[in-house]
């Protein structure tokens, strides 16, 4: 089953204590990104990375870091989080310049920094 | 019923009705249009898109209109469902597979 699968789903942290959301997407795509949801704001993309080895700002980067060591891993890592990245995250993957409707989203992880 | 873009971000409407929820969107290269839906607790799922060499793509009980000369996306929703209940968002591509989504709307409808 084509899939995009995002660990962990619900977290509270604190403020300062570096995570990793872990992103795994299993149908071979090149392209992956990460965005946040926001009342009021919609989707934001965070980074995004058109092949392995290959990352580039979004929207709003400014906090985060990523990886792609592997093409079908993701990782997106706050050092030091803070109260306002308290947010709802989703991966996505999709074959590059590839239609909207073969873009895969995951379930999303609930995260929130006290 | 019928929602006013970015700033009536609800739309509430009766079962059986039709829906129209629209969308302003920014950057006047942009190619290629989607909308999607997002049901609590989930992530984006794909309604239907459009390119933008077309004004009209019909599917299954939904409509996209796209207005280049405005800027303005709308998707149409035909005898909505309780199961229509969800936020709407459109979504813009301007290069690649780079996306810029809309704030969303919220239908919710009313048996």
């Amino acid at each position: 089953e084509a899939q995009v699968t995002q660990n962990p789903r619900y977290l509270i942290t604190v403020t300062g204590k570096k995570l990793t959301v872990t992103c795994s997407q299993n149908m071979n795509h090149e392209y992956m990104s990460w965005y946040r949801q926001d009342p009021g704001l919609g989707l934001r993309q965070i980074y995004y990375s058109m092949n392995v080895e290959v990352t580039d700002k979004g929207d709003v980067p400014e906090g985060y870091k990523v990886s792609r060591k592997e093409k079908r891993n993701f990782p997106l890592i706050l050092e030091s989080p803070s109260p306002n990245q308290t947010s709802l995250y989703f991966c996505a993957s999709s074959l590059w310049g590839d239609s909207g409707n073969t873009i895969y989203f995951g379930e999303g992880s609930w995260l929130t920094v006290v | 019923g019928e929602s006013v873009g970015l700033h009536l971000p609800t739309l509430s409407v009766q079962e059986g009705d039709n829906s129209i929820i629209n969308c302003a969107y920014s950057n006047s290269a942009s190619d290629y249009f989607i909308w999607y839906k997002q049901e609590s607790g989930k992530g984006p799922q794909f309604i239907i898109d459009i390119r933008s060499n077309m004004d009209k793509r019909q599917g299954q009980r939904v409509t996209v209109l796209l207005n280049k000369t405005v800027k303005h996306l709308s998707l149409q929703i035909a005898a909505t469902q309780p199961g229509d209940s969800a936020v709407y968002f459109c979504a813009e591509r301007t290069s690649g597979s780079r996306l810029t989504f809309g704030e969303g709307t919220q239908l919710t409808v009313n048996p």
